[in-house]
């Protein structure tokens, strides 16, 4: 367990709708990242929130946006979604701000999604 | 654009045999992570790797890292049944590439490890 925890484990949804995946990083630890799997994409960086602020952005889709919130739990927020926007979303916690310091990577469960 | 390839992608071994996982990377980077991840589960951090010439084991597992050839490898001693599993090298994009993408992970495809009594 890494101490990372994600809700909802799975999500089930439709084409067109709107969903936010949340997730609280391991206590003390100030970055979260998001991260996209799928079978075509492998994994891919998403976004990067540190406390609180936006950090850095990866290939994630303008329908896809992301916060972080005081308690630095943080939610990913996907709309109008399609067939290919299926996968597995994990997020991760660092307690550096990326860069030069030293950046060990947490993962948590994962949410899969599946839109249909 | 930082790329990693790892090969191979798949690698069916027998018990008791040894391997090598390779990763390469594109742009200069000091900082390279190896993980393990089950079927359906999360990811679990093997090594951090964080200097040239940098060598680290854990049990059947050993990783290395050479920065100047941009080379890392993940070997296998004696394979178990145990170790079957998808492998994953990930780089962390240098903060000295300048614009905000510093920090983050990028990973390999993978390496789906199949270990065979």
């Amino acid at each position: 367990d890494s101490g990372v925890t994600q809700t909802p484990k799975h999500l089930i949804t439709a084409t067109g709708q709107r969903v936010t995946l949340r997730c609280s990083p391991r206590s003390g630890d100030l970055s979260v990242y998001w991260y996209q799997q799928s079978l075509d994409q492998g994994l891919q960086f998403l976004i990067h929130y540190y406390n609180g602020e936006e950090r850095a952005k990866g290939n994630i889709l303008e329908r896809f946006s992301a916060q972080q919130f005081p308690d630095l739990h943080s939610e990913l927020n996907l709309s109008s979604l399609e067939l290919g926007d299926s996968a597995l979303y994990f997020c991760a916690s660092s307690v550096s701000p990326g860069g030069r310091s030293y950046n060990e990577q947490f993962f948590g469960p994962g949410t899969r999604l599946t839109v249909l | 654009e930082l790329k990693v390839e790892q090969n191979p992608l798949f690698l069916s071994m027998q018990e008791g045999k040894n391997y090598t996982i390779y990763c390469n990377y594109s742009t200069t980077s000091d900082r390279l992570y190896w993980y393990r991840q089950d079927p359906g589960k999360s990811l679990e951090s093997l090594f951090v790797l964080l200097s040239n010439g940098a060598v680290k084991q854990e049990g059947r597992l050993m990783a290395s890292l050479d920065t100047k050839a941009r080379l890392s490898t993940l070997h296998i001693t004696a394979a178990v049944h145990d170790l079957s599993a998808t492998y994953f090298c990930a780089v962390v994009t240098p903060p000295y590439t300048g614009g905000t993408s510093y920090g983050k992970l990028t990973f390999g495809q993978g390496t789906i490890l199949t270990v065979h009594p």
